[in-house]
């Protein structure tokens, strides 16, 4: 299958610092990527979509300026949490369509201290 | 509101033996259906899907069943192995119209015992 890779795996920051977040596809170009949040023993919960040269798709409930999504190129996505809180602390997982499939990466988890 | 329901957090399973995992959902817009295997701090691997159009898909170990009138899909995994111990999400999509969103139950941990 498809390969999505993220970075950093795992980071720490300081409450109101602000932490970007990569997400790419390895082998093969997505438009649509997509952001999500897990909290403990919770499902996975969808920010928003990522559209390749547009601006991002957010859920309802999802600040977009707290959020940034920047999708540069086809095989790069980035989430940025700015001015990050201690609630913020989660672990985020991208994802990536090929072909009619959703590729995810292995997750990024945050710690806002 | 959860669309997608797992309303089995947990399930314990002999080896050899046959694993039921289940899922329902409540919007009718969802047609496309996904099940996925995941680690403690992995992103989720995709297991198996099966469209609306379908009622059942197999692949190995895997199969699905789908149920539209009861809006109930289920995961059968037989024979059960130790490797199979993780957690299953199911998930569902309503195709273009959603942007091809997924979206996720809260999971069932399996455990296979040797």
């Amino acid at each position: 299958g498809a390969v999505v890779s993220q970075h950093p795996s795992r980071v720490i920051c300081k409450s109101g610092t602000s932490v970007k977040i990569e997400c790419r596809s390895l082998d093969f170009q997505a438009t649509t990527m997509f952001w999500y949040r897990q909290f403990p023993k919770q499902s996975l919960m969808l920010m928003a979509t990522s559209n390749e040269g547009s601006k991002a798709t957010y859920e309802q409930g999802v600040e977009k300026d707290k959020f940034l999504i920047n999708h540069a190129s086809l095989t790069l996505s980035t989430l940025t949490v700015t001015s990050a809180h201690p609630e913020d602390s989660s672990f985020y997982i991208c994802s990536a369509r090929d072909r009619g499939e959703q590729y995810f990466g292995p997750g990024t988890r945050l710690t806002v201290t | 509101d959860q669309q997608v329901k797992q309303n089995s957090p947990s399930l314990s399973v002999q080896e050899g033996r046959i694993s039921i995992l289940n899922c329902d959902y409540t919007n009718s817009m969802f047609d496309y259906f996904l099940w996925y295997k995941k680690y403690p701090a992995e992103g989720p691997t995709f297991l198996i899907s099966i469209s609306s159009i379908k009622d059942k898909n197999e692949d190995g170990r895997f199969t699905v069943f789908l149920n539209k009138s009861a809006k109930h899909l289920s995961l059968h995994i037989v024979p059960s192995q130790p490797g199979d111990s993780a957690v299953y999400f199911c998930a569902a999509s309503a195709g273009r119209d959603s942007g091809y969103a997924l979206n996720f139950g809260k999971g069932t941990s399996l455990l296979v015992t040797p």
